[in-house]
């Protein structure tokens, strides 16, 4: 079946500009979460949703950063007024939700590579 | 705050040879997670361990928990080169995800 699906693979802004990242979960995957990827460093963690519900967005790194899951399947993560300090790799994970079963992984998609000029 | 720390950060290792990746945690978790990631690559789950004394074995690799140390190790059996990427332990307290830094692995021949 189909995995993480996320768009587009490559994305160069000029300063200032707004971008918009799109993430296709896994088809019934509850839980979705944003991570930001720094070259040569792990994960950071940005935000989770489970369905619609945006539960925690502590690791929004400014009010710059929105995410935003409105039929509780695709998201997108929007950044405004981008800096070159946004440039990283921004992975998507979805996972499922099964209340015996809590040994389930998360599943990332490729991730799209933000470069700010 | 959650803090994940994985050392060595960097391993060169021999074919054959046997080698122990460390993680450790600063609270409590819910659950830890190991992760692959070749270059260029998203991450790979291999394993989810979920409680005090867990273990997992897939191929070459074996995971274990010790909740009361705070401490998972991934256990490298045998390398091969196929096994050369970079491994991420990641800590799951309540949905707040943390990774650590990440071991690259080089097997050499």
């Amino acid at each position: 079946g189909a995995g993480v699906s996320q768009s587009p693979r490559y994305k160069v802004a000029k300063r200032g500009q707004d971008v918009a990242l799109r993430c296709d979960p896994i088809s019934g995957h509850v839980s979705l979460f944003w991570y930001q990827q720094a070259l040569g460093q792990g994960p950071e963690f940005l935000t989770y949703f489970q369905n619609e519900a945006q539960l925690d967005k502590s690791g929004l790194p400014s009010d710059r950063f929105f995410a935003e899951r409105p039929e509780g399947s695709v998201s997108t993560l929007k950044i405004q007024r981008t800096q070159q300090e946004d440039s990283a790799v921004y992975l998507c994970a979805s996972s499922l939700v099964i209340t015996s079963r809590p040994d389930q992984p998360q599943h990332f998609g490729d991730g799209t590579r933000l470069s700010i000029l | 705050e959650l803090k994940v720390e994985q050392n060595p950060l960097f391993l060169s290792m021999q074919e054959g040879k046997n080698y122990t990746i460390y993680c450790n945690y600063s609270t409590t978790s819910d659950r830890l997670y190991w992760y692959r990631q070749d270059p260029g690559k998203s991450l790979e789950s291999l394993f989810v361990l979920l409680s005090n004394g867990a273990v997992k074995q897939e191929g070459r690799l074996m995971a274990s928990l010790d909740t009361k140390a705070r401490l998972s190790t991934l256990h490298i059996t045998a390398a091969v080169h196929d096994l050369s990427a970079t491994y991420f332990c990641a800590v799951d307290a309540s949905n707040d995800m943390r990774f650590g830094a990440g071991t690259r692995l080089t097997v050499k021949p």
